[in-house]
């Protein structure tokens, strides 16, 4: 199976950017999913395919996918993205990262 | 407004089965394809099972393959998950998300989650 690999924890001063990564083997040439969950909250989709950002999302998220890694950035982190995110891709079957805490500081 | 909204979920022994549901509204059920993905207490996202728009084409994990089936029905607007043959590592948050498309797979991203219903496996 797919093995996605993201850090456990990420930290950022707010107005700081986040960068969370999600690393796979030749992740670049799959499509990438990012979800935030925040605590008690059922996931919400931040990203899609790579870099679009669904209806609602604020332009301060972004993603981007090459080689290995693919990365999400938060710009101007604010207290309200505190939360657990998660990347995903489609291979044989589903795979989920493992999750990074996103703590603001 | 597009909702989805779980149901079915309990405290259940090593062994038998249970039947969850999913309510789908606000939006065309039977244009887009639908999921199921579990959170067991603590830990991470894993997919369970996935269908298409018309049922042609449906996925499972390695995790649950040959005990639990997925289904839905298009008239009533509703997604189904029945699971025999439970085990402890079952026990998990089962939510029911929404597929961002719908044709002829299921591999999408999953854009709308319902609240989750708690399935907890135990003697």
């Amino acid at each position: 199976s797919y093995v996605l690999t993201q850090p456990p924890s990420v930290s950022v001063a707010p107005g700081k950017t986040a960068r969370i990564t999600c690393g796979g083997n030749n992740i670049g040439s799959k499509s990438v999913h990012w979800y935030q969950q925040k605590p008690g909250q059922a996931p919400v989709l931040v990203i899609y395919y790579d870099s679009d950002r669904p209806s609602g999302i604020p332009e301060r998220f972004s993603g981007s996918n090459s080689g290995n890694t693919a990365t999400l950035t938060i710009s101007r982190v604010e207290a309200g993205d505190e939360a657990d995110y998660y990347c995903q891709v489609w291979d044989s079957s589903s795979a989920f990262g493992g999750g990074t805490k996103l703590t603001v500081l | 407004e597009v909702q989805l909204v779980e149901s079915g979920g309990g405290l259940v022994q090593p062994g038998r089965s249970l039947r969850l549901s999913c309510a789908a509204s606000g939006f065309t059920f039977d244009d887009y394809a639908m999921h199921w993905v579990r959170q067991a207490p603590g830990k991470g996202l894993e997919w369970v099972s996935g269908i298409s728009w018309n049922s042609g084409s449906i996925g499972y994990a390695d995790s649950v393959k040959g005990r639990f089936t997925i289904s839905r029905d298009n008239a009533k607007n509703s997604l189904y998950l029945q699971m025999n043959s439970l085990r402890a590592e079952d026990t998990a948050l089962y939510y029911c998300a929404k597929g961002s498309y719908g044709s002829g797979s299921y591999k999408y991203a999953f854009d709308i989650w319902g609240q989750g219903t708690m399935v907890t496996v135990s003697s």
